[in-house]
């Protein structure tokens, strides 16, 4: 069974930064591109950041270009979000997601992690 | 980018009528259209993908159907249980949500 399990978010202050953990299981991790998507409240589901099996590829959604970074590590099945420069509007629960192959969408998704931005 | 626009915002119906959400691409996006159903406090479950296929243990009275530029996602028979918030997602090029369409049972 395929599990997602992040975690990594909570209050921190505008300015500050922070970094989502995303544990993977159930299936063949480095096979597969994953995803950093969000939902802040009162929005729409927003996709932030993809990076490809190997890692050696990252995509950047540009409404947060030059503040994310995405990264992970396949010997440990995890996956990673590097937030910088927190602002209130970045508040959203964070969702890992699976891709289902090239071209494909998310067949799999976390349960999400709240971060909210305030000081 | 590939912009997404989706219609009605929110859709009101009763349980057993017949629920059409439209998904339209600013560009041309063959059939790398998927659909989402995301309910309060859930994370998002894939329902269609490429357009017209379910996704793994998704009834069959959800449908998708087009290509190219415009999309619908049709629930055949309303349920209660089917209220929520439906995304439609592309993939041609990079990664894109539509904004949404609210589905609320009567």
């Amino acid at each position: 069974e395929v599990q997602l399990l992040e975690s990594g978010g909570g209050l921190v202050q505008p300015g500050e930064s922070l970094r989502l953990s995303c544990a993977a299981s159930g299936f063949a991790f480095s096979n597969y591109g994953m995803a950093w998507v969000r939902l802040a409240p009162g929005k729409g589901l927003e996709y932030l950041s993809a990076i490809s099996g190997s890692g050696e590829t990252t995509f950047y959604a540009d409404s947060v270009k030059g503040r994310l970074t995405i990264s992970r590590d396949n010997s440990k099945n995890s996956l990673f979000l590097q937030v910088h420069s927190l602002r209130a509007d970045d508040t959203a629960i964070y969702y890992c997601a699976k891709e289902q192959g090239f071209r494909l969408p998310f067949d799999h998704w976390g349960q999400g992690v709240l971060v909210t931005v305030s000081s | 980018e590939v912009v997404l626009t989706q219609s009605p915002a929110t859709l009101s119906l009763s349980a057993g009528e017949r629920a059409t959400l439209s998904c339209r691409a600013s560009q041309g996006v063959s059939n790398f259209l998927a659909w989402y159903q995301q309910k309060p406090g859930q994370s998002p479950r894939l329902l269609i993908y490429e357009a017209s296929n379910r996704g793994a243990g998704i009834p069959d009275r959800f449908s998708g159907s087009g290509s190219g530029t415009d999309f619908t996602l049709t629930i055949s028979s309303l349920e209660p249980d089917d209220s929520a918030v439906y995304y439609c997602q592309q993939r041609i090029s990079g990664w894109t949500f539509g904004p949404g369409t609210r589905v609320e049972i009567k």
